[in-house]
């Protein structure tokens, strides 16, 4: 099956810095999504990006299909970022998740 | 509704236990989607449901494993014989892939503790 790695497995950042997350995956894919998982463990959607660019607000995501990765950027981070960011590839039948990333901003 | 919805968010067990697990889908999402997330993984694939088909259920990880959705809109996850290894948050999504984006949307989950 897809195997999908995401870097790095933790991060620490100060309020205010920029930091980009990494995921790689092994096959084509014609889904790609990134969540962020709350601590009541909700996956919240944050891009569904199977190819291009997208910005929302302090966030961006680029996903380099042909070249299997995808990349998350978070800028001005805030201590509300802190969580868990996960990468989700796959068909319309199922999603295969990273580990995720551990993102903890500190005041 | 707004969202996925599920129901109970938390389950206590004792092992051995019957457990039964509810999804409500987003209205009108076609394909439905159970996930099993153990303490400090990502979330694994259990098995998928377009309408009331189970198109694939490769993810369930024994015969005591079993799902349902008999009219294509609500479903059932159920456990038979809890063992302490069921314990995880399972996550139900659903999508509508009949567009060209098949997005999915996750419920809070249920937490299940099987002791």
């Amino acid at each position: 099956g897809i195997q999908v790695e995401q870097s790095p497995p933790d991060l620490i950042l100060q309020e205010g810095a920029n930091s980009t997350l990494r995921c790689n995956f092994s096959d084509s894919v014609n889904n790609l999504q990134w969540f962020h998982q709350n601590p009541w463990g909700q996956l919240i959607n944050l891009f569904y990006i199977p190819s291009g660019t997208k910005q929302n607000g302090r966030l961006s995501a680029t996903t380099v299909a042909t070249e299997r990765y995808s990349l998350l950027y978070i800028s001005s981070s805030q201590t509300t970022d802190s969580g868990v960011y996960f990468c989700a590839v796959g068909d319309n039948s199922k999603l295969t998740f990273g580990k995720g990333i551990t993102l903890s901003v500190r005041p | 509704g707004a969202g996925v919805s599920q129901s109970p968010r938390y389950k206590v067990a004792k092992r051995g236990q019957d457990v039964a697990l509810r999804c409500d889908p987003i209205s009108g999402h076609v394909s439905l989607f159970w996930y099993q997330q153990a303490l400090g993984q990502g979330p694994e694939f259990l098995t998928y449901f377009q309408n009331e088909a189970q198109l694939d259920k490769s993810g369930l990880p024994s015969d005591r494993f079993f799902a349902e959705r008999p009219e294509g809109s609500v479903s059932t996850l159920k456990i038979q014989r809890t063992q302490q290894e069921d314990s995880a948050v399972y996550l139900c999504a659903s999508s509508s892939p009949l567009d060209l984006n098949t997005e999915a949307f996750f419920g809070q989950g249920t937490r299940l503790t099987v002791v």
